[in-house]
C-alpha cells in the first residue's frame, strides 16, 4: 500500500458526460501529480500540482481539468469525454517539487461506452 | 525532448533464473534519475529501484540490480533468482529533476513472464 488513495477504482460513463477523479496523497507529501495510461498513448503525465499551485502541464486536453485544494486532495475532471479517454488515471504523490521519490495510487479506471 | 526507449516488448524467465530488461533513453540533460516501475497484474505502479545520474555506483535492491551506462545512455535492470511474484509489466521511467517540469517519462515497457 503506497499511501495514496484514488475513489473511484472504476468507472463507466457515457460518450460526452463529464466525472471527477478523486486522489488523496501521501500524510506529508504536498505534490500530486496526474499520468494517463492507455493502451495506444503507454502511460503519460497529466499535469503537476504543488501545495495548492499548478506546477506544470503535460499532453492534458483542454477538456480536462484539476485541482488541488487546501486539504492537499486533488481531483482530476474530465468532461465531454470520448471512447478515446478510456484509460487507467493514476495520480502519485511525492514530498517536495522534484519528484524523485512518486508513489502511485491504484489508479481508477475509466471505461467510455 | 526525452524519450526512454524499451526494446523489448515481451521477455520469459525460468524461475530460478536471471533475467535482464533493457532501456535506452536520449536527453542532453545531465542532472537526472531513472526508474525500473513495475506492474503487476493488479495494476499498481510499484517503484522497484532507482538510480541517479551523477552516482556512478550501480543501484541494487536485493534481487535487482541496474546496469546504468550513462556514455551509452543505457539503463537495464537485471532480476536475479527470478520468481513467480516478479511476472509482471516493467517500465522504465526517467525524471530530469530541477527542470521545469518534473515529471516521469516512461518507456512502453516490457511484459516479463517467469514459467515454473
Amino acid at each position: 500500500d503506497s499511501g495514496v488513495t484514488q475513489t473511484p477504482k472504476h468507472l463507466i460513463t457515457a460518450t460526452g458526460q463529464r466525472v471527477t477523479l478523486r486522489c488523496s496523497p501521501r500524510s506529508g507529501d504536498l505534490s500530486v501529480y496526474w499520468y494517463q495510461q492507455s493502451l495506444d498513448q503507454g502511460l503519460q503525465f497529466l499535469i503537476h500540482y504543488y501545495n495548492g499551485e499548478e506546477r506544470a502541464k503535460g499532453n492534458i486536453l483542454e477538456r480536462f481539468s484539476a485541482q488541488q485544494f487546501p486539504d492537499l486532495h486533488s481531483e482530476l475532471n474530465l468532461s465531454s469525454l470520448e471512447l478515446g479517454d478510456s484509460a487507467l488515471y493514476f495520480c502519485a504523490s511525492s514530498a517536495g517539487t522534484g519528484g524523485i521519490e512518486q508513489y502511485f495510487g491504484p489508479g481508477t479506471r475509466l471505461t467510455v461506452t | 525532448a526525452q524519450t526512454v526507449t524499451q526494446s523489448q516488448p515481451e521477455m520469459s524467465v525460468q524461475e530460478a533464473e536471471t533475467v535482464t530488461l533493457s532501456c535506452t533513453y536520449d536527453t542532453s540533460e545531465s542532472d537526472y534519475y531513472l526508474f525500473w516501475y513495475k506492474q503487476p497484474p493488479s495494476r499498481q505502479m510499484i517503484l522497484v529501484i532507482r538510480q541517479e545520474a551523477y552516482k556512478q555506483q550501480n543501484a541494487t535492491e536485493n534481487r535487482f540490480s541496474v546496469n546504468f551506462q550513462k556514455a551509452a545512455k543505457s539503463f537495464s535492470l537485471k532480476i536475479s533468482d527470478s520468481q513467480l511474484g516478479d511476472a509482471a509489466m516493467y517500465f522504465c521511467a526517467f525524471l530530469n529533476y530541477g527542470g521545469a517540469t518534473n515529471k516521469l517519462i516512461f518507456g512502453t515497457g516490457t511484459l516479463l513472464a517467469v514459467q515454473p
